[in-house]
């Protein structure tokens, strides 16, 4: 199994500021995964974070305002840029080792935009 | 990605076993089906998934039909605690590297006491 470790837990931000969102799993990974869920929705994939790579993006989602990095098995982040109150969701990082194996989410990070 | 339809809630009474439906006609030969759940105000966890044959765990029994076009998440006793919004997820398939998962709305599952 893996442990993640999502910071901050909550956050209330003015808009127009950025947020960085930290991901650290307790042992490495293959695949690490942004995700966002808008309030009563269901989860939306934001991309794939690669490491040492760009993240690769889901339609809808760009990397101007989503810029994530992955610089090693173990961590990530996700910053939302040019915050309005439309990006007030809950981003979740999760994790997996492949095809036919379990995924692992954290348990996510309260954004409030104001 | 091979849709799923699940219904929008269903109730199931405390102790009772929960049948959860999934219906997937457009799944590929290569393709797992996936079942996780997401209990309010927290990250999705991962209950079972299958690729042909029927499996079964300490929290649950999943069983795809010969075909796999459907399958059914069983919890054979349901307490309070499993209430909770269930997905069935039919993963991207493809080469090593594609796993991510497609969430679709879920099942809304209320267990009565």
């Amino acid at each position: 199994s893996a442990v993640i470790s999502q910071k901050p837990s909550r956050d209330i931000c003015q808009r127009g500021t950025s947020l960085t969102i930290q991901c650290q799993v307790d042992s490495q990974v293959t695949m690490m995964f942004w995700y966002r869920q808008q309030p009563g929705q269901s989860l939306t994939l934001i991309a794939t974070a690669n490491q040492g790579s760009e993240a690769t993006y889901e339609s809808g989602f760009v990397i101007d305002k989503f810029p994530i990095s992955r610089p090693n098995l173990t961590f990530s982040t996700l910053t939302v840029s040019n915050m309005s109150p439309e990006d007030s969701s809950i981003y979740l990082c999760s994790v997996t080792n492949g095809r036919g194996t379990e995924a692992f989410f954290g348990q996510g990070t309260r954004l409030t935009v104001v | 990605d091979a849709k799923t339809t699940q219904p929008t809630s269903m109730d199931c009474a405390e102790g009772r076993a929960a049948n959860l439906p999934c219906n997937h006609s457009t799944i590929s030969g290569n393709e797992y089906v996936y079942w996780y759940r997401q209990i309010h105000s927290q990250g999705p966890q991962y209950i079972i998934h299958g690729l042909k044959n029927n499996e079964t765990n300490e929290m649950a029994s999943l069983i795809i039909t010969e075909d796999r076009k459907s399958s059914t998440l069983i919890l054979p006793h349901a307490t309070l605690r499993d209430t909770a919004v269930y997905y069935c997820i039919v993963d991207a398939g493809g080469y090593f590297g594609n796993e991510k998962l497609t969430f679709g709305t879920g099942t809304r599952l209320t267990i009565i006491p």
